[in-house]
């Protein structure tokens, strides 16, 4: 059982290029979210997903957009790079959105913009 | 607005001695409160949950506290070991527009030196 999976682990892009970042769990998950976490700010919500085929905006979805079209995965793009977007990116899955279960996280992608 | 803060933000203690971190939140109405483990370089693991009616919760050397009253948790590790250096991040969990929203803290950094 694997969990969260995220892909890659390291990225250095560069200011204006594209990337997708990859999110898969193998758990069944209803829910699925992508955070950022940078220094002294803790996690903060990009983008979230409560099944497959929805999303919704976090508390900083400025530059990123989503995709859930399976439920196993959820995928991360930024389109036109930005150095603000430099932080490391985390993937977490929940059963479902009651609060009781808590989330599983991936181990993290650290992007660096620039 | 629905807010966590953490105390201390980083701790430094001897291994083997034991330490306390405090969860102060205002989030309401309240659901549940969690702490997690986040090792450096990877994604945070829970430790506890706490629903409204527990006071207390262990977890091996992890005991979590929670006053529903005044709105506070605090985590204590007993007999740190150097294994406990991580980030402590606490979670609270309210209900808004009948979804369970979960509110991050900033984290608390622990070193435990030999």
């Amino acid at each position: 059982n694997a969990g969260v999976t995220q892909t890659p682990k390291f990225r250095v892009l560069k200011t204006g290029q594209s990337m997708t970042l990859l999110c898969a769990q193998d758990m069944n998950h209803e829910y699925m979210y992508w955070y950022r976490q940078d220094p002294g700010m803790g996690l903060r919500l990009i983008h979230y997903s409560v099944g497959e085929g929805t999303t919704a905006k976090g508390e900083v979805p400025d530059g990123y957009n989503v995709s859930r079209l399976k439920k196993q995965n959820f995928l991360l793009g930024l389109e036109s790079a930005a150095p603000s977007q430099t932080s490391v990116y985390f993937c977490a899955s929940r059963k479902d959105g009651t609060g009781y279960y808590g989330y599983t996280f991936g181990s993290g992608t650290r992007l660096t913009v620039v | 607005k629905n807010q966590v803060e953490q105390s201390p933000q980083s701790l430094i203690i001897l291994e083997g001695k034991n330490c306390t971190l405090q969860c102060n939140y205002t989030v309401s109405p309240f659901s549940n409160l969690r702490w997690y483990k986040q090792d450096t370089g990877r994604g945070p693991v829970s430790l506890t949950i706490m629903t409204f009616s527990e006071n207390t919760k262990s977890n091996g050397r992890y005991t979590a506290t929670l006053d529903a009253d005044t709105k506070q948790s605090s985590l204590h590790i007993t007999a740190s070991q150097l294994s406990d250096s991580a980030s402590y991040i606490c979670v609270v969990s309210g209900l808004s527009g009948g979804s369970y929203i979960p509110t991050f803290g900033r984290g608390t950094s622990l070193i435990v030196h030999p």
